[in-house]
């Protein structure tokens, strides 16, 4: 069946490092990605999308790109902010009817000043 | 701001009793879902509704598990009986295409 596998976490960074976490994902047909974030306490926030091969989704300065040739949505940010520790996940949706999305174990991400 | 609303946002109970978790999804929306958040099983889907109407819940177990929409503007997940393993973060979620999600119910079973 379809899946999505993340790197584990935690991830710790330094306030304004770089940051990569990476997604691939296995899905018959041409699923639509998501990265969704969850800060402390809350529900998950969609955080950016791509729906075919070769888009890229922004979002608050976060990046990513639907390759459809490695099967990857890696999630990126230039520089990351104490702000933004929290919780990512990477989903898919196989029917593109926006039902039934498939998360990823979720990515913790640390930043510190 | 439209938002997806979830009573109680916290609940303690112990094992055997009836526990009711509602959501108030985004109106005009026509789909909502559940979820289910552990550490050890990460986000499980348990069922979702697309005009009131089950679409799946598969993911949710029968015999204690039950999801409704007694209306356009209230879904309702029960657990009859609670058991400790049901201790987890319920999450509703409403929409369509984007899902936007309440701020969950926390579920303690002792």
């Amino acid at each position: 069946g379809d899946s999505v596998t993340q790197m584990e976490g935690p991830v710790t960074l330094s306030e304004e490092a770089f940051l990569t976490i990476n997604c691939t994902y296995t899905a018959t047909g041409y699923p639509s990605l998501f990265w969704y974030v969850q800060y402390p306490g809350e529900g998950l926030q969609l955080l950016l999308k791509a729906t075919k091969a070769d888009d890229k989704g922004s979002n608050k300065g976060f990046e990513a790109t639907y390759r459809k040739e490695t099967t990857s949505f890696h999630l990126e940010k230039g520089s990351v902010q104490v702000s933004d520790s929290a919780v990512y996940f990477c989903a898919l949706d196989s029917n593109q009817a926006g039902t039934a999305l498939i998360f990823g174990k979720g990515t913790t991400l640390s930043v510190s000043s | 701001d439209a938002r997806v609303t979830q009573t109680p946002r916290h609940k303690v109970t112990e094992m055997g009793q009836e526990v009711t978790m509602r959501c108030q999804p985004i109106l005009g929306h026509n789909t909502v879902f559940w979820y289910r958040q552990t550490m050890m099983q990460g986000l499980e889907l348990l069922a979702y509704f697309r005009n009131r109407a089950p679409l799946d819940d598969s993911g949710m177990p029968k015999d204690r598990f039950s999801a409704e929409m007694p209306d356009a503007t209230l879904a309702t997940l029960k657990i009859q009986p609670s058991e400790p393993r049901d201790s987890a973060v319920y999450f509703c979620a409403s929409g369509g295409y984007e899902q936007y999600f309440g701020p969950g119910t926390r579920l303690t079973v002792t």
